[in-house]
């Protein structure tokens, strides 16, 4: 079974610049999840989709953020334009809604430095 | 909301020797999962755990959902043991379900 990928593996870019992280889960999976990690703490949920439709944005910074997963499989999350504090890994992680719901799957994540 | 705190932040061990983490959250969960990330920053399921005890070679879990925390035993650590830990919890909030990751406890077993 492949796992959750992501690309790209890493991303430098300047600041006020945008930047797009595509994520595509494992195969069956309704629910797909991206996380940011800052240098030192835990991930923190941005955005949250089942099928196509938002379960949980709250988190998501919405002035420069946004994210979409067009037909419910693959999903892009997008930063326009990038600050500084934007420099994480930007995680990606999937789970089904039947057998162990809930059960999460990451991928290997993009690393971001804003600069 | 839900907080989850795990402890110790930080262990050194010498490589063969067993280790406790812990991981307390503040109220009722769905689900409980343990992760190992590497040293490449891949997140590694360990165990999904809602309650009960797993096993898994050297590793094993317990969660005691009533009381509130889960615990993670590592069994004659080995080098590649060397990572972050973390738990995440899973609480229904304002109708959704919510994900919370820990803290992390930094983990770093010596030759």
């Amino acid at each position: 079974e492949a796992g959750v990928a992501q690309s790209p593996r890493y991303k430098i870019i300047e600041k006020r610049q945008s930047v797009a992280f595509w994520c595509n889960p494992i195969s069956g999976h309704a629910t797909l999840y991206w996380y940011q990690q800052i240098l030192g703490q835990g991930p923190k949920l941005l955005i949250q989709f089942q099928n196509n439709g938002v379960v949980d944005d709250s988190q998501l910074p919405k002035d420069r953020f946004s994210a979409e997963r067009l037909k419910g499989v693959d999903s892009t999350l997008k930063i326009q334009p990038a600050k500084l504090e934007d420099s994480a890994v930007y995680l990606c992680a999937s789970s089904s809604v039947g057998g162990r719901p809930y059960e999460q799957y990451f991928g290997p994540g993009t690393r971001l430095t804003v600069t | 909301g839900i907080q989850v705190e795990q402890s110790p932040p930080d262990l050194i061990l010498q490589e063969g020797a067993n280790s406790t983490l812990r991981c307390n959250f503040s109220d009722s969960v769905n689900n409980l999962q343990w992760f190992h990330q590497n040293p490449w920053g891949q997140l590694i399921n360990l165990f999904y755990i809602p309650s009960g005890t797993k096993q898994n070679g050297r590793l094993s879990a317990t969660t005691v959902a009533t009381e509130r925390y889960s615990l993670l035993y590592i069994s004659s650590s080995q080098t590649t043991d060397s990572g972050v830990y973390f738990c995440a919890v899973v609480g229904r909030l304002s109708g959704t379900y919510k994900y919370i990751f820990g803290t992390g406890t930094r983990l770093k077993v010596l030759a």
